[in-house]
């Protein structure tokens, strides 16, 4: 168990409303990542964290936004959600930059 | 933008053959990573390779980093269907301060019993 929990699991949106993804680690790591998952692409990062408020856009950043208030919570948030965002949403945890990734059971998100 | 390149995209075989699967890229990197990630879950690591030329054996699984740290394989001997998910490759390239990781499309493996 690498102790990433992300909630919801599955969720089906409308286009154009907000939706919040969470993702809680209970093993005090310093850097969390979202990735979203989608055929042929591989992981592609959204945002990443490297300690609380301090947060940074990745590569596919647009349309979406994070916080983390605190070191255990990291919120991504989709503004306005579009077809577009159809995927699989995974968080990622590493104690220290050149460790391994711990990732959450991901959650899939339909936007309709 | 720095590319990992797995080779192949998809692979099916039977129980007890050998394969190979591939990573590659034009960028040197810092190190490598292997992961094998199954339906409905998200991605765990088997590996990390760090010196250029490095090989690791873990039980079938035999992971080489290239010589000048831009490219990896995985090589299963006796392919069993438990070996059956998605294998990824990752890394942070050489210089960059984040050590964010650049990910691979993945080699989708079947094994049939």
């Amino acid at each position: 168990d690498a102790g990433i929990t992300q909630s919801p699991r599955h969720k089906v949106t409308e286009t154009g409303t907000p939706v919040t993804l969470r993702c809680h680690q209970t093993e005090n790591h310093r850097y969390m990542y979202w990735y979203r998952q989608d055929p042929g692409h591989g992981l592609r990062l959204i945002h990443y964290s490297y300690g609380v408020k301090d947060t940074d856009k990745g590569e596919v950043s647009d349309g979406y936004s994070v916080s983390r208030s605190k070191t255990e919570d990291f919120l991504l948030t989709l503004e306005s959600a579009t077809s577009s965002q159809t995927s699989v949403y995974f968080c990622a945890a590493r104690l220290q930059q050149l460790t391994e990734a711990f990732f959450g059971q991901g959650t899939r998100l339909t936007v309709v | 933008t720095q590319l990992l390149e797995q080779s192949p995209q998809f692979l099916s075989i039977q129980e007890g053959e050998n394969l190979t699967v591939y990573c590659n890229s034009s960028s040197v990197f810092s190190s490598l990573q292997w992961y094998r990630q199954e339906p409905g879950e998200g991605p765990v690591l088997l590996v990390t390779v760090v010196t250029g030329g490095e090989v690791k054996k873990l039980k079938r699984l035999t992971f080489q980093f290239g010589d000048a740290r831009k490219d990896s394989s995985l090589h299963i001997t006796a392919a069993q269907p438990g070996d059956t998910g998605l294998y990824l490759c990752a890394g942070p390239p050489q210089g960059d301060s984040n050590y964010q990781l650049i990910w691979g499309a993945g080699t989708k493996l079947i094994i049939k019993p």
